[in-house]
């Protein structure tokens, strides 16, 4: 089966500080996804990634930046932390770009104070 | 722009009984459409995938219908059990090879 690995569950982090979400897959698969989930609003794309050094932009990019410089590792980065990014944040990744399931990992929940 | 809504946000049956959760679409036509499982605290869990050209796709107790004329997929859990309880969410493409878009989900609760 296919493994996706957050790197932390629970991370608090105070406001300004910069942050480093890791997430691995294990299966070689060349698209990965950074989502957040907030209650009330679902869930809602940030960035997202088809190749190695390939990113594109989700629906709400701002406030954030993503690395891939191996095919396994997608990072997400949030440059200056702020309380509005109090949230559960979850990697994914994905086969193909089209008609494939995703595999997310379990989440990172982070609490910026 | 597109828009995913799964109309009810909570879903209460008996066990035993068919639970069947609605996911609505409007503004465009998806090539295919998936359904998650989610528990507290966890990342979703791919179940099913169904494509336009399909009706009707099954798994196990899962049934999943597509209707492109209605724009709407159907999902339904037979014989429910308490193990079932979750929240589902569908996720359709937002265009092409998109990224998936997630409506916000139902909360089934399978009441023994």
């Amino acid at each position: 089966d296919v493994k996706v690995t957050q790197s932390s569950r629970y991370l608090v982090k105070r406001t300004g500080e910069k942050v480093f979400l890791e997430c691995v897959q294990d299966m070689d698969h060349e698209n990965m996804f950074w989502y957040r989930q907030d209650p009330g609003l679902g869930l809602r794309l940030i960035y997202f990634s088809y190749d190695v050094k390939m990113k594109e932009k989700g629906d709400i990019p701002e406030g954030y930046s993503v690395s891939r410089e191996k095919k396994e590792r997608f990072s997400l980065i949030l440059e200056s932390a702020s309380t509005n990014q109090t949230s559960m944040y979850l990697c994914a990744s994905s086969l193909s770009a089209q008609g494939f399931g995703y595999t997310f990992g379990s989440g990172t929940r982070l609490t910026v104070v | 722009s597109q828009k995913i809504e799964q109309n009810s946000e909570a879903l209460n049956i008996q066990e035993g009984k068919t639970a069947t959760l609605t996911c609505n679409y409007t503004n465009y036509s998806p090539a295919y459409l998936q359904w998650y499982r989610q528990d507290p605290g966890r990342g979703p869990v791919f179940l099913l995938l169904i494509r336009e050209n399909e009706k009707e796709k099954r798994k196990e107790r899962l049934k999943v219908t597509f209707d492109t004329t209605l724009k709407q997929s159907l999902f339904h859990i037979t014989a429910s059990q308490p193990a079932d309880s979750a929240t589902y969410l569908c996720a359709p493409p937002s265009a092409g090879n998109t990224p998936l878009v997630f409506g916000k989900g139902t909360r089934l609760s399978v009441i023994a």
